[in-house]
């Protein structure tokens, strides 16, 4: 079993529709969860951080974390067509733990639709 | 442009030689790391530095694979005797640590092996 398991999709949905992405993880260590979004043929961009659990809201993006199921999400209000890419879920422990170095889920390709 | 830049962006080679990347990350980044994508998988991790010190390998890379960063600069990743396997994306990111975790990364160096 991987740390980090995300469904690769794809997940298509219509322009303007709510999109939730999800997460499981395995490490209770893991304190740093992250979205990374990449669109074809580019590297990882960082689009939303969250330490710890709880919401973070950033625009059209929400990210929450329940450490307690071991489950983070992703949601995308009004979704556009921009927003087709391959969203990708990392996370970390505290580096006064020791490591930081993020391990990532396997990404959920998003398709938007016109 | 200051982002992290990495050469090539695309190497073909035949098997059993060997290959060079390079990258350069974001110039007040003291932390480096390499990973690697294959298709529809998310980054997998390789190697970090911190300044000029390569502080962790993943117990996944072969001995074929040496990482340098002379001077806490550039880095560069040579692959020995390639192997079909190897074929991938090269994904180099810096950080500078302020928010662990939080990666930059570079558009990838993409490795066919024949």
């Amino acid at each position: 079993q991987k740390e980090v398991e995300q469904d690769p999709g794809p997940l298509s949905v219509p322009e303007g529709a709510i999109v939730s992405l999800n997460c499981t993880y395995s490490n209770s260590a893991f304190q740093y969860f992250m979205w990374y979004r990449q669109y074809s043929r580019k590297g990882p961009e960082l689009l939303m951080y969250t330490y710890s659990s709880g919401n973070k809201e950033d625009g059209r993006f929400t990210a929450q974390v329940d450490k307690s199921s071991k489950y983070i999400s992703l949601f995308i209000r009004d979704s556009q067509p921009s927003d087709s890419a391959t969203y990708l879920c990392a996370m970390s422990v505290d580096s006064s733990g020791g490591s930081y170095i993020p391990t990532f889920g396997r990404g959920t390709s998003l398709i938007v639709h016109p | 442009d200051t982002g992290v830049s990495q050469d090539p962006r695309h190497k073909i080679t035949k098997r059993g030689q060997n290959v060079t990347f390079r990258c350069d990350p974001i110039s007040e980044h003291n932390r480096l790391y390499w990973y690697r994508q294959t298709l529809g998988q998310g980054p997998e991790f390789l190697t970090y530095f911190q300044n000029e010190a390569q502080l962790e390998k993943s117990r996944l890379l072969s001995d074929r694979f040496s990482a340098e960063r002379p001077k806490g600069s550039f880095s560069t990743l040579e692959i020995q005797r390639t192997e079909q396997g190897d074929s991938a994306m090269y994904l180099c990111a810096s950080s500078f640590g302020r928010l662990d975790g939080e990666l930059f990364f570079g558009e990838g160096s993409r490795l066919t092996v024949l």
